[in-house]
C-alpha cells in the first residue's frame, strides 16, 4: 500500500523567513513518482515539481527547493525569502510507476506567510 | 490553451437527491481523473478514465457513485441518493495519455457539494 504522511498541520511564518515543509511517504515499489502540488484558496490544484525515485539530485527552481532522500523515504520542500502570495495548502503525493496511475495525496501543511 | 473546467463550481443538493458534476479536460488529454477532497483532507482517487473506458474505478465508495466519459472527452460524475457524508470538493484532473507515470495530471478548480 502507498501513504504519504505530511506530519505538520499548519505552519505560520513571518515574510522572508525561511520554511521547510515535511513530506514522508511509504512504499513497497523501487520505482515511483512523488509531486508537489499548490492549493491557493482559489481551490485548484497547482503542479510545482515531479521527482523519480531514481533521482536523488535535490532540484532548485527560483526560491523553491526539494530535498529528496530515498534512505529516509522523505520528500521535503523548501521556500526560501517566503512570500505573502507563498499561502497555500500544499500536497506531497505519490504515484506508481507501474500499474495504477492514481496520486496518493498527503493531508497537506497549510502554509501561512505573514507580511 | 484552456485548463480543466468543471461545472458547476457549487452544488447544494438535499439529502436523497442525484447529483451529477461535469468535468472537461484538456483538449487532447486521453486520461481524465476523479478525486475527491473533504474538508481539511488530501485529495483521494476514486475513478480514472482511459479515453472511454474506466480503466480503474478502486476509489468509489459504493454503488451510489458512478462516473461515464461516452466520448472520451467530458465526463460525469453521478451520485445518487446523496449523503451528507457526500459533501466535499470534488475534483477532476487530466493527463495527456495516463500511460506513463511521470505525466502531469493537471487538474480543475473543483465542484464544491454540500449535501442538506
Amino acid at each position: 500500500a502507498q501513504k504519504v504522511t505530511q506530519a505538520q498541520t499548519e505552519i505560520s511564518v513571518v515574510e522572508k523567513e525561511d520554511v521547510t515543509l515535511d513530506c514522508v511517504y511509504e512504499t513497497r515499489d523501487t520505482t515511483y513518482y512523488l509531486f508537489w502540488y499548490k492549493q491557493p484558496p482559489s481551490g485548484e490544484l497547482v503542479f510545482l515539481i515531479r521527482r523519480n525515485s531514481f533521482d536523488e539530485q535535490n532540484e532548485i527552481s527560483g526560491r523553491y527547493s526539494w530535498n529528496f532522500q530515498k534512505s529516509t523515504s522523505s520528500f521535503n520542500f523548501t521556500i526560501t525569502a517566503s512570500q505573502v502570495v507563498d499561502s497555500a495548502v500544499y500536497f506531497c503525493a505519490l504515484r506508481r510507476r507501474w500499474g495504477a496511475q492514481k496520486l496518493v495525496f498527503g493531508q497537506g501543511t497549510r502554509l501561512t506567510i505573514n507580511p | 490553451g484552456a485548463g480543466v473546467s468543471q461545472t458547476p463550481s457549487n452544488k447544494v443538493t438535499e439529502k436523497g437527491k442525484y447529483v451529477e458534476l461535469r468535468c472537461d479536460p484538456i483538449s487532447g488529454h486521453t486520461a481524465l481523473y476523479w478525486y475527491r477532497q473533504s474538508l481539511g483532507q488530501g485529495p483521494e482517487f476514486l475513478i480514472y478514465f482511459q479515453g472511454t473506458g474506466a480503466a480503474d474505478d478502486s476509489g468509489l465508495p459504493n454503488d451510489r457513485f458512478f462516473a461515464v466519459r461516452p466520448e472520451g472527452s467530458v465526463s460525469t460524475l453521478k451520485i445518487q441518493r446523496t449523503e451528507r457524508g457526500d459533501s466535499a470538493v470534488y475534483l477532476c484532473a487530466s493527463s495527456l495519455t495516463g500511460e506513463f507515470a511521470q505525466e502531469t495530471q493537471y487538474f480543475g478548480p473543483g465542484t464544491r457539494l454540500l449535501v442538506l
